[in-house]
């Protein structure tokens, strides 16, 4: 089982507030991803790592921002969190270019 | 822009018996990696088999296996003897083997066990 971890597991807040998505791995992997999950739908890729100081957007266009200041570290963060983006965010890891994605257990977020 | 298809939304089996699971794609590459993963109600996402475009062999893994075609660009999943803790959505997903390592999910498939 991989080790990569997700705080809050479950977020209600109100509209306007700022929050941080965070995410975690202790498995030394060089890349991490978000990714976006309405309920019952595929997963959108909306940002990925491929080191420290390394960010780029993915396929979905997203308000979000990210940060990657150290190698187990991947937080996301809305300035200012509406109604749309109500949803499941998965965080997932891997090692090198070959390697298999490892996915936490996701944020669910809801804003009301 | 690779594209991954999942045609069967809900599929049901019974306890012990076997279901497969359809997942087609579109590539124009020729070396790439196939997934299955499993995401229960928990909601996180299991990896349950990979495959490699340039392995002829399917890939198994206990009562997983797929059916990789490739000129059919097609990846079924094969669940022997269902479980009760099979029940849960699966989504394909394709990768390019080329620098990026970003993954293309299907749709899902919402599998239901009934006992």
């Amino acid at each position: 089982e991989a080790d990569i971890y997700q705080t809050p597991r479950y977020l209600v807040i109100g509209t306007g507030k700022k929050i941080t998505l965070e995410c975690s791995q202790t498995m030394g992997h060089d890349k991490m991803y978000w990714y976006q999950q309405d309920p019952g739908m595929e997963l959108h890729l909306i940002h990925y790592s491929y080191g420290v100081n390394s960010t780029e957007k993915g396929d979905l266009s997203s308000e979000s921002t990210v940060s990657r200041i150290r190698t187990e570290h991947f937080p996301l963060t809305l300035e200012s969190a509406r109604p749309s983006h109500t949803s499941q965010y998965l965080c997932a890891s891997s090692l090198g270019v070959s390697e298999t994605q490892y996915f936490g257990p996701g944020t669910r977020l809801l804003v009301l | 822009a690779q594209t991954v298809t999942q045609s069967q939304p809900e599929m049901s089996v019974q306890e012990a018996e076997t279901v497969t699971l359809s997942c087609t794609y579109d590539t124009s590459e020729s070396d790439y990696y196939l997934f299955w993963y499993k995401q229960p109600p928990s909601r996180q996402m299991i990896l349950v088999i990979r495959q490699e475009a340039y392995k002829q062999q399917n890939a198994t893994e206990n009562r997983f296996s797929v059916n990789f075609q490739k000129a059919a660009k097609s990846f079924s999943l094969k669940i022997s003897d269902s479980q009760l803790g099979d029940a849960a959505m699966y989504f394909c997903a394709y990768r390019s083997a080329g620098a990026g390592n970003m993954l293309t999910f299907g749709g899902g498939t919402r599998l239901m066990v009934k006992p």
